[in-house]
């Protein structure tokens, strides 16, 4: 069954660097997404992505964050200069192609580990 | 940033025993609701999509319910199994924007 792969599955980095998570989204679906769970807390939304662009994000997702689909297959979020408080569990998913971005059925990648030390 | 509610916070139950949880969500501008079962060390996995009021969804022996009006849904798992055992996590949806609960921690016990 296809699934959505992230690496790494665990970045510990310095406060201050960039980072660069990473997820391949199943192959045909067309709508990509990042979530983040602060230890103890709720999944929260960041961003989606829907053909090549933004489609919604939220008041997390500021000028730190970037999202990139550099080639076919690849979906990136980076971080330009982490803090402490970016220490999360970050999750990438994706969902098909019924063309209504919130009712479809969104598959989750297992995650990244982010530290930021 | 909407506030969506999950209760109870964990529950543990015998296995063979019924169980429901509830998902409360603000009853305005809805969009759908989304309920996913969590287990530890593994990603979410999507249970059920639903938008109109009333809809009811059924996956083997969990069933979900909805009621946009009043703000709620609820998930029901008939004859609990040890395998159950996950956290059960509903999203509210507005727009294009996910709202996740805390989610309902179950424990089924052999």
């Amino acid at each position: 069954e296809p699934e959505v792969t992230q690496t790494p599955s665990h970045q510990v980095t310095q406060m201050g660097q960039e980072v660069i998570l990473r997820c391949v989204p199943i192959s045909n679906h067309l709508y990509f997404y990042w979530y983040r769970q602060i230890l103890g807390q709720k999944v929260e939304f960041l961003v989606s992505f829907y053909n090549n662009e933004i489609s919604e994000k939220s008041e997390i997702f500021d000028d730190q964050f970037s999202v990139e689909r550099p080639d076919g297959s690849n979906f990136t979020l980076k971080i330009r200069s982490t803090k402490l408080e970016d220490s999360a569990m970050y999750f990438c998913a994706s969902s098909g192609t019924s063309g209504r971005l919130y009712t479809d059925t969104q598959y989750f990648g297992p995650g990244t580990r982010l530290t930021v030390l | 940033i909407l506030n969506v509610e999950q209760s109870p916070q964990s529950l543990h139950v015998q296995e063979g025993d019924s169980t429901n949880f509830t998902c409360s969500f603000p009853s305005s501008n809805f969009y759908a609701l989304h309920w996913y079962r969590w287990e530890t060390a593994k990603s979410p996995e999507a249970l059920f999509v639903m938008t109109l009021n009333g809809d009811e969804k059924k996956k083997g022996r969990i069933s979900a319910t909805l009621n946009t009006k009043e703000g709620y849904s609820y998930l029901y798992i008939k004859g609990s199994q040890p395998e159950d055992s996950a956290t059960y996590l509903c999203a509210f949806t507005v727009g294009n924007q996910f709202y996740f609960g805390t989610g309902t921690s179950l424990t089924v016990i052999p």
